[in-house]
């Protein structure tokens, strides 16, 4: 199905661990962003790319990376990981139509 | 700066009952606005969407109005459902092109009981 694929769904890391989460969309979208979700907050965006080779900063994108790979593939990387980046992490991507696609969330644990 | 402030939850209602969630934003420009829904344990769904003012968003029984002077976008839903339960957020996009990116609020938790 057609649509923005993340991974890994789940993952725990220890407090300096590095990672990167990987998000793919086969519909062909320009626009790419990174949000993560906390209990009463909301989603707050962390990078964003307009289209392949851009990237900005959004609301929050201290101790974050991203990468846009190529149009299919934007990813967000965790240096150094800390217990303040315990969060749902969502990807989506964007039509033109203001049409957004979200994808199914990866809940990382810092620990 | 730009935000949206939605009513705190959770909202605890009966099977059938009438459905409001406040939706207020402050936005430079003039923004399209939507209502995702978020089901337990998965990603956010659009839910319905409104691009000028006056305009009606409506899907599933969920209806919202797109009102600029008072900059509103209020979820309303005239029967309620246990299916319903789920979290809603309001969210705008300043429509600023390829740069467009969404601003959510806090989110709203409905809890419908039989």
């Amino acid at each position: 199905n057609a649509g923005v694929t993340q991974t890994p769904k789940f993952q725990v890391l220890k407090t300096g661990q590095s990672m990167t989460l990987q998000c793919a969309q086969d519909m062909n979208h320009n626009s790419m962003y990174w949000y993560r979700q906390d209990p009463g907050m909301g989603l707050r965006l962390i990078y964003y790319s307009a289209s392949e080779g851009t990237t900005d900063k959004g609301e929050v994108p201290n101790g974050y990376n991203v990468s846009r790979l190529n149009k299919r593939e934007f990813s967000l990387r965790l240096e150094s990981a800390a217990p303040s980046q315990t969060s749902v992490y969502f990807c989506a991507s964007r039509a033109a139509n203001y049409g957004y696609t979200f994808g199914s969330g990866t809940r990382l644990t810092v620990v | 700066g730009n935000s949206v402030t939605q009513m705190e939850g959770p909202v605890t209602l009966s099977e059938e009952a009438f459905l409001t969630i406040n939706c207020t934003y402050t936005a430079t420009g003039y923004p399209s606005l939507f209502w995702y829904v978020q089901y337990p344990g998965e990603g956010l769904q659009l839910l319905l969407k409104a691009t000028k003012a006056d305009d009606k968003g409506s899907n599933k029984g969920f209806e919202a109005t797109y009102r600029k002077e008072t900059t509103s976008f209020h979820l309303e839903k005239g029967s309620v459902q246990v299916s319903d339960s789920a979290v809603y957020f309001c969210a705008f996009d300043l429509n600023t092109g390829t740069a467009s990116k969404l601003t959510f609020g806090t989110g709203t938790r409905l809890q419908v009981t039989l």
